[in-house]
């Protein structure tokens, strides 16, 4: 597609529940990017992807969180014994290269709400 | 750690005023500068990117400058329109190997800007 493309748009699950969010990258950009939008947070970095691979999952807020890049494309982010504090706007970027000096494009978001 | 400030955290000004809209930052060691807008329940709308080696670079209204030894950015927008109310934020892109960490971006909270009609 035209641009960054995350599904679902909204999410309400109960806590405790896994939850598992997507990302469809701009075709031919190699590079994928997480981050988390919380209200009086702001923007936070979670974990970036050069092709497939993710080098550094330091900036993922608990082991409750994964995230894997399968044929360099489509990327997923799961939240595993989801809790309120996951509450957040989930969203994904992707640039042409990670080394590379062209900007991220965003998509919309995932807004996950945990009751 | 990187540390991103955006001042002020709100403005509203009348339509057809000149505005700037500060960033500045703590560490130096960036590979690159971006400013972005993000309207309510959207993703960020990129405006303009600055690399390390560059001053300054324009976009129609809009105009970004950098002084990356003071850790500071600036965006300015000429002649505002009601339709440039949004929240802007500038993000910073650590340099590779500056033991950052990741390749994430650093954001600031943002400021809020209201062009009355």
């Amino acid at each position: 597609g035209a641009g960054v493309s995350q599904s679902p748009s909204n999410k309400v699950t109960e806590k405790g529940k896994d939850v598992e969010l997507r990302c469809d990258p701009i075709s031919g950009h190699t590079a994928l990017y997480w981050y988390r939008q919380s209200l009086g947070q702001g923007l936070e970095f979670l974990i970036y992807f050069q092709g497939n691979s993710a080098p550094d999952k330091s900036g993922l807020p608990s082991d409750r969180f994964s995230a894997e890049r399968t044929g360099g494309s489509v990327s997923t982010l799961t939240i595993q014994r989801t809790q309120q504090e996951d509450s957040a706007v989930y969203l994904c970027a992707s640039s042409s290269s990670v080394v590379s000096n062209q900007p991220q494009h965003f998509g919309d978001g995932t807004r996950l709400s945990i009751l | 750690k990187q540390e991103v400030t955006q001042i002020p955290a709100a403005l509203s000004v009348p339509e057809g005023e000149n505005l700037v809209l500060n960033c500045s930052f703590t560490d130096s060691a960036i590979y690159n500068l971006q400013w972005f807008r993000q309207d309510p329940g959207k993703g960020l709308t990129s405006l303009l990117l600055i690399q390390s080696s560059q001053r300054e670079q324009t976009s129609g209204r809009l105009n970004a400058s950098l002084d990356k030894s003071s850790g500071r950015s600036t965006l300015y927008i000429a002649a505002s329109q009601p339709g440039d109310s949004a929240t802007y934020l500038c993000a910073v892109k650590p340099r590779m190997g500056s033991g950052g960490g990741a390749d994430g971006l650093t954001f600031g909270k943002g400021t809020h800007l209201i062009i009355q009609p």
